[in-house]
């Protein structure tokens, strides 16, 4: 399988646990994006990663989130001290190609419930 | 600002009737469209998208869009639907830092 793959698929964790999620995206593509969707509503963007360098973090990455890349492969996502509003999936999405003709490959998520 | 709005929350249809998927944007400038589906426990998947050219673009499982300016709209149809084709459908377009945005969905419903 040469998709974007997410680990886990589904967490359920404790008010104030903290939980770390992975991506791998497809090798060749340099561009990585992470997106929450919460219930009805569209993926929200996040913040997304050019190789290894975090180009922009969007206003809802408060600083009980945190995102890396170390080598330009796979991402981690790691939500502290873990809320009930942080409930929601969680999707990455990768890309090889930049401007209007990028075209994003999605993972299937992780589902993280806050209890 | 850049935006779409997803008119229908739900849309339920027979099997093997047509549907159409509302979809209007907001945007000052070049406007670039999408539209994603879910199927479940999935990730996103490209239907189609709009970048210039022909208004009429023709996507994958038999689903096209028309880009209507005057209108501001990009809806999806499709002239007859599968039982597979039951999945949460979004448009999306570019913000203005160029990242991919999203409509609310729209859940389509096929019944037999």
């Amino acid at each position: 399988d040469t998709g974007v793959s997410q680990d886990p698929r589904h967490k359920i964790t404790k008010r104030g646990q903290n939980v770390t999620f992975r991506c791998d995206p497809i090798s060749e593509h340099n561009r990585l994006y992470w997106y929450r969707q919460t219930l009805g509503q569209g993926p929200e963007f996040l913040t997304y990663f050019q190789n290894e360098a975090q180009l922009e973090k969007s206003r809802l990455l408060s600083d009980r989130f945190s995102a890396e890349r170390p080598k330009g492969s796979f991402s981690t996502l790691e939500i502290q001290r873990t809320e009930q509003g942080d409930s929601a999936m969680y999707l990455c999405a990768s890309s090889s190609r930049t401007g209007t003709n990028e075209k994003l490959f999605f993972g299937s998520g992780t589902q993280l419930s806050v209890l | 600002a850049q935006s779409v709005t997803q008119l229908d929350s739900q849309v339920p249809v027979f099997e093997e009737a047509p549907v159409e998927l509302r979809c209007n944007y907001s945007s000052s400038v070049s406007v670039y469209l999408f539209w994603y589906v879910q199927y479940p426990n999935q990730g996103l998947q490209l239907l189609l998208k709009y970048l210039s050219g022909s208004t009429l673009v023709k996507g994958i499982n038999g689903f096209e869009a028309e880009f209507n300016k005057s209108q501001t709209s990009f809806h999806l149809r499709k002239p007859s639907v599968h039982i597979s084709d039951t999945a949460e459908y979004f448009c999306a377009t570019y913000n203005q830092g160029g990242k991919l945005i999203f409509g609310q969905g729209t859940e389509l419903s096929v019944k037999p």
